[in-house]
C-alpha cells in the first residue's frame, strides 16, 4: 500500500498566486481530512470528506481557502490569493470511515508565501 | 465544546526513565483516543488507540490508560530511547462527528542518551 500521497512537497510561491495542493487517499478509504500545521496553532482540520461529500468545513480560514474531492481518489486544496500567513505544512489524511476511526497522514505539503 | 488539553508542553527524560503524558476532553460521549507521533519534519504517525469499552491497552513499550469518568487518557512510555524522541499528540473523536479528531497541543519529549 503506497499510503497517502501528496504533492508537491514543498511549495514557494508569491503573494497572490494561487496555490493547489493535491491528496490520493489510501485505496477503499472513504474519509479525507485535510489539516494546517503551524508552530503558533499546531494542528488545524481545516475540512474533511466522506465518501466525497464535504461534512465540515468550519475550520477553512477564510473564503481565499477551498476544497474538493471529485472522486474517491482524488482531493485538492486550493489558496486564492495566497498570503505569507497561509504559509504552513498541510497535512492530508484518510480514513476507512465509520468503521474504523484510523486516520493515516500523508507526507504533507510545505508552502512557503513570499 | 470540542476540547482536548495535553500536558505537559515539554518532558526531558532520562533513557531508560518512563514518560507519562496526559489529556483531557471536554465531550463525556467521546470514545475514540489515539496518539500520534511526529518526528521532526515528518508526519504524524498512529503509534496506539484506545476505545471507550476498555480502559487499558499495550503494545510493546507504550500503553494508554483511559478514564471515562475523569474525562482523561495517558500515554506511557516505558524503557525510553533517544528514538523515542519527537512531538506526542493526543487526539479524540466527538460523538455527532463522523470521524473529526480534535487534537492536544502535542508534548515534545526529549531522550537523553
Amino acid at each position: 500500500d503506497a499510503g497517502v500521497i501528496q504533492s508537491p512537497r514543498h511549495e514557494v510561491t508569491e503573494m497572490g498566486q494561487e496555490v493547489t495542493l493535491r491528496c490520493k487517499p489510501i485505496s477503499g478509504h472513504n474519509s479525507l481530512f485535510w489539516y494546517r500545521q503551524t508552530m503558533m496553532r499546531g494542528l488545524e482540520l481545516l475540512i474533511y470528506f466522506n465518501n466525497n461529500v464535504p461534512i465540515d468545513d468550519s475550520g477553512m480560514p477564510e473564503d481565499r481557502f477551498s476544497a474538493k474531492m471529485p472522486n474517491a481518489s482524488f482531493s485538492t486544496l486550493k489558496i486564492q490569493p495566497s498570503e505569507p500567513r497561509d504559509s504552513a505544512v498541510y497535512f492530508c489524511a484518510s480514513s476507512p470511515g465509520l468503521a474504523s476511526n484510523e486516520q493515516y497522514f500523508g507526507p504533507g505539503t510545505r508552502l512557503t508565501v513570499t | 465544546g470540542e476540547n482536548v488539553e495535553q500536558h505537559p508542553s515539554t518532558l526531558s527524560v532520562q533513557e531508560g526513565d518512563s514518560a507519562v503524558i496526559k489529556c483531557t476532553y471536554s465531550d463525556s460521549a467521546s470514545n475514540y483516543f489515539p496518539w500520534y507521533k511526529q518526528e521532526l519534519g515528518k508526519r504524524p504517525q498512529l503509534i496506539i488507540d484506545i476505545r471507550s469499552n476498555v480502559g487499558e491497552k499495550k503494545d510493546q513499550r507504550i500503553a494508554v490508560t483511559l478514564n471515562k469518568t475523569a474525562k482523561h487518557f495517558s500515554l506511557h512510555i516505558t524503557e525510553t530511547q533517544p528514538e523515542d524522541s519527537a512531538v506526542y499528540f493526543c487526539a479524540a473523536i466527538f460523538s455527532g462527528n463522523t470521524g473529526k479528531l480534535i487534537f492536544g497541543q502535542g508534548t515534545t519529549l526529549q531522550v537523553k542518551p
